[in-house]
C-alpha cells in the first residue's frame, strides 16, 4: 500500500537559516504529492503540490521537487521566519485511481528569533 | 483558493449526549467528502469517506453507529458523534475535494467531560 515517511521533528532553526524537510514515500503508479501546513490550533492549509515526475510545487517561498528516480518530495526554503512555525504535512494521493489522501506523521518546525 | 469551513470552531458537552459538526465547501462543490482524527501532536487519522446521496465508507476500527455521516449536498456533510464520551474527546477536521486536490476545514476541538 502507501506510505509517506518524513523527518522526525522538532526541527529548530534560527531566522533566516536554510530548511530542509525529508520526505520519501512508496506507492504504485503514478501518484499525486502534496505539503500541508498546520499552524497552532488550526487545521491544515494545502502549501504546495506536484502532480507529476519532475514537477516542482512552490509557494511562500517554499518549494518541493516531485522526484521519481528517489521517491522524495523533500520540502526546502531558503530563509525561514518565526511566522513559518508550524507542523508540515508530506502526503500522497492517487498512484492507482485511489483518491484518499496517505499523511507522513508531520514534522515541527520551531524558527527562532 | 477553495474554502471549507466547519462549524463549531470548539464544543464542550457532558458525557452521553450527542454533537453535531458541519463542514461545508463554500465555493466550490465536493464531489467527496472526508472526516479526520487528530490525536495531540500525531498526524491525521482518515474516519470516513463520503460521497453526497450514498452512505459513507468508514476506515476499520471506526464505530459507524457512534460516528454518523450524512451527505446530504455537493457542499455540506456533518459528523455527529453519538453518546459522546470523553475518550471522543479529539480535534476533528474535514476536507472536501474537487478533482483533483483535497482542502481542508479549520477543525472542531471537541471535549467531552
Amino acid at each position: 500500500g502507501n506510505s509517506v515517511t518524513q523527518m522526525e521533528g522538532p526541527v529548530t532553526l534560527s531566522e533566516e537559516a536554510f530548511l530542509t524537510i525529508n520526505c520519501t514515500y512508496t506507492a504504485t503508479g503514478y501518484p499525486s504529492l502534496f505539503w500541508y501546513v498546520q499552524y497552532p490550533g488550526e487545521g491544515l492549509q494545502l502549501l504546495l503540490k506536484a502532480t507529476k515526475a519532475d514537477d516542482k510545487g512552490s509557494n511562500k517561498g517554499f518549494e518541493a521537487t516531485y522526484r521519481k528516480e528517489t521517491t522524495s518530495f523533500h520540502l526546502e526554503k531558503g530563509s525561514v521566519q518565526v511566522s513559518d512555525s508550524a507542523v508540515y504535512f508530506c502526503a500522497l494521493r492517487g498512484g492507482s485511481g485511489y483518491s484518499t489522501l496517505t499523511f507522513g506523521k508531520g514534522t515541527m518546525l520551531l524558527v527562532s528569533p | 483558493g477553495a474554502v471549507v469551513s466547519q462549524h463549531p470552531s470548539w464544543v464542550i458537552c457532558k458525557s452521553g449526549t450527542s454533537v453535531k459538526i458541519e463542514c461545508r465547501s463554500l465555493d466550490f462543490q465536493a464531489t467527496t467528502m472526508f472526516w479526520y482524527r487528530q490525536f495531540p501532536k500525531q498526524s491525521l487519522m482518515l474516519m470516513a469517506t463520503s460521497n453526497e446521496g450514498s452512505k459513507a465508507t468508514y476506515e476499520q476500527g471506526v464505530e459507524k453507529d457512534k460516528f454518523l455521516i450524512n451527505h446530504a449536498s455537493l457542499t455540506l456533510s456533518t459528523l455527529t458523534v453519538t453518546s459522546a464520551h470523553p475518550e471522543d474527546s479529539s480535534f476533528y477536521i474535514c476536507s472536501a475535494s474537487d478533482s483533483d486536490t483535497q482542502y481542508f476545514g479549520p477543525g472542531t476541538r471537541l471535549t467531552v467531560l
